[in-house]
């Protein structure tokens, strides 16, 4: 079966660093996406990655490692906006999105 | 960028009652649709496909008489809830993509669709 795997829930500091994992197993593979969302509102693109390493956009940068069937996204310069949810979704074979449970970030001041 | 518009925002409505929800892309020619259904605390859960011109493909578990589906055109694609129970209640949305996504193109969400049967 598909399988996307990410924390339930983080918490971080206001002006902190915080790195939310993801891993996948999918039937092939057509890039991953992170996608950002408020709650009772929709998911915003964030980033894409298809090739391996470190994509980097402002104060977010994700990471992809096709071999382990892994990625990451990291938040610098955390801000009270950015308390969300941060959703992974890798798109399969037939480019399918398989969407990962989201993981709920919490920022502290 | 592309832009998706979905209306409504938000429905209160009596049970019994069938709604329609209406997904439009703005500025692009959206060959595939999708609907999402999302609980509270819960993530995205994808309902069906549809492209234009066919019969939408519905994940297994949705019931496809209760959730009706048209794309009529490149540009709109409906959902309607018949007979709406208490148990539909939720947030729905739809997102749209120009072609298999050669590339970097991600879907493109519309703001969401509340869902409230009394």
């Amino acid at each position: 079966g598909q399988n996307i795997d990410q924390p339930t829930e983080m918490t971080a500091t206001e002006g902190a660093i915080v790195q939310i994992n993801c891993t996948y197993q999918t039937s092939g593979f057509n890039g991953l996406f992170w996608y950002q969302q408020h709650a009772g509102e929709a998911p915003t693109f964030l980033s894409y990655n298809v090739l391996d390493g470190l994509e980097e956009k402002g104060r977010f940068s994700s990471f992809l490692s096709r071999s382990k069937g892994y990625s990451y996204l990291l938040l610098k310069e955390l801000q009270m906006k950015d308390s969300a949810s941060y959703l992974c979704a890798v798109k399969d074979s037939n480019y399918q999105l398989i969407w990962g449970a989201g993981t709920k970030l919490i920022i502290k001041p | 960028g592309a832009v998706v518009s979905q209306h409504p925002s938000w429905v209160i409505c009596k049970s019994g009652t069938s709604v329609k929800i209406e997904c439009r892309s703005l500025d692009f020619q959206a060959t595939t649709m999708f609907w999402y259904r999302q609980f509270p605390k819960q993530s995205l859960m994808l309902m069906a496909t549809s492209n234009e011109g066919s019969k939408a493909t519905y994940e297994q578990g949705v019931e496809k008489d209760k959730f009706l589906i048209n794309h009529a055109s490149l540009t709109l694609s409906t959902l309607t809830v018949t007979s709406a129970h208490p148990e539909d209640s939720s947030f729905y949305i739809c997102s749209a993509r120009v072609d298999r996504e050669v590339g970097n193109q991600p879907q493109h969400f519309g703001d969401g669709t509340r869902l409230s049967i009394l």
